[in-house]
């Protein structure tokens, strides 16, 4: 079955950088785009952008350019979220999701990035 | 680019059915027939409910359907049950070739 498996939790100082990683399986991985969602505590789903996983071009959402990149290693079926120069209000939910056009069929499991000192 | 607007909750009893509107523009929800619903239980994942304005996932059950005039979309959870208690966010492509949710609403069975 279609899986999307994500790294744990993190804690980080403001400034630093943190990568997540959603590791995918059940399914032949270049066939669907993964997409990037945010939930802050308390608050609705933000799209992110998404990453073309045949080409690994990626497109981001306005809001989420300049510290956020999407990677892809396509030899593991995983694709990568690295924000750098953390702010407090990166703290947040970070979901990986397979498909497109606003249809979001399978969904990881969340990992949770705290930006505390 | 604003977030698709809507009801912050909505209430229930159970065997009745509730109607979640989501409003956009005629760049979003009115642009394209690529509006889904996803259900949110708390601390777990979104679930897909509804794609492409009234299509279910396999395994979703027919109680919930989806529907869309104009620039808002609706879904509506018929013969509401205890386990329809959860957050539920709308969603929509847009022209940019992006996409955009809503706040969410939560939906409280009484």
């Amino acid at each position: 079955q279609v899986q999307l498996v994500q790294s744990g939790s993190e804690l980080k100082n403001p400034g630093a950088s943190v990568k997540v990683s959603c590791k995918a399986s059940g399914y032949t991985f270049t066939d669907y785009a993964i997409n990037w969602v945010r939930q802050a505590p308390g608050q609705g789903l933000e799209w992110m952008g998404w990453i073309n996983t045949n080409t690994g071009n990626p497109t981001y959402a306005p809001g989420f350019t300049g510290r956020f990149v999407f990677s892809l290693d396509p030899s593991d079926s995983t694709s990568h979220l690295q924000i750098s120069s953390l702010k407090a209000e990166d703290s947040a939910l970070y979901y990986c999701a397979r498909g497109a056009a606003s249809r979001l069929e399978h969904w990881g499991q969340g990992t949770l990035v705290t930006v505390s000192s | 680019q604003s977030a698709l607007t809507q009801p912050a909750s909505m209430s229930g009893s159970p065997g009745q059915s509730i109607t979640i509107s989501c409003t956009g523009t005629s760049s979003d929800i009115g642009a394209y027939n690529y509006v889904s619903w996803y259900q949110q239980h708390p601390g777990k994942a979104p679930k897909l409910v509804i794609y492409d304005v009234s299509d279910r996932p396999s395994g979703i059950s027919n109680r919930f359907s989806g529907s869309k005039s104009g620039n808002t979309a609706s879904l509506t959870i018929s013969g509401l049950q205890a386990e329809d208690e959860a957050d539920y966010h709308c969603s929509a492509y847009t022209t940019s070739i992006t996409q955009i949710f809503g706040g969410g609403t939560k939906v409280t069975v009484l």
